[in-house]
């Protein structure tokens, strides 16, 4: 079975740009979360999503932003990048239920100048 | 939102030690997920956790839902185990919907 796909790796933009990246979940997971980590702040729960539905949202900006299509893969957006939005952003996928194990992509490395 | 605390927050040890990991949170759960992170970021979960004890090889991770602290610890410790361990609960406490994390363990295991 394949794992959890985020794409890409590696991003560079710079301030004010917008940009969005992908997670694609374990076949038949249908709960994809996004996080963010940094050195400063560490790992930051961003927003879940189940059946295409956000079901939680952590406390970010509105300039974050996610969506999740009927395949269970999931998009999330930054608008107008700041410095600070430097930052690696992991998804994980679960089946949904409460208590499942979760699975997590590799991430993303987002670098804004 | 449940708040988590890690303990120590960097950790060397020789190998052969036994190493001890405590988390500690706020609010009662369903579960507690301890967390793997080596370099280059990826993320494996070793445990996921709602009472009583789990062991895989080295590894055991108990919990106590009453005083909501758990501890991971690691026997006969290697230094292929250096990595940061991160202790992680359900966002809202219910468990089906996000996690919010420790700060992590950074530990190294000297030969």
């Amino acid at each position: 079975k394949a794992g959890v796909t985020q794409t890409p790796r590696y991003l560079i933009k710079t301030r004010g740009q917008q940009v969005t990246l992908s997670c694609s979940p374990i076949s038949g997971h249908r709960s994809v979360s996004w996080y963010q980590q940094t050195p400063g702040q560490g790992l930051q729960f961003l927003f879940e999503y189940f059946s295409e539905t956000q079901r939680n949202k952590g406390n970010f900006p509105g300039r974050f932003s996610g969506r999740q299509f009927s395949n269970s893969r999931s998009e999330m957006n930054v608008s107008t990048l700041e410095l600070g939005d430097s930052a690696l952003y992991l998804c994980a996928s679960s089946p949904g239920q409460k208590n499942s194990p979760l699975h997590f992509g590799n991430g993303t490395r987002l670098t804004v100048t | 939102k449940n708040e988590v605390e890690q303990s120590p927050q960097n950790l060397t040890a020789q190998e052969g030690e036994f190493i001890t990991i405590n988390c500690s949170y706020s609010v009662g759960i369903s579960a507690l997920h301890w967390l793997q992170q080596h370099p280059g970021g990826g993320i494996v979960s070793l445990f996921m956790l709602s009472s009583g004890k789990k062991k895989h090889g080295r590894l055991i991770a108990t919990i106590n839902i009453q005083e909501k602290h758990s501890s991971l610890h690691i026997t006969a410790s290697h230094p292929r185990d250096s990595a940061v361990y991160i202790c992680a609960v359900p966002y809202s406490g219910g468990g089906a919907d996000g996690l919010t994390f420790g700060k992590g363990t950074h530990l190294i295991i000297q030969p």
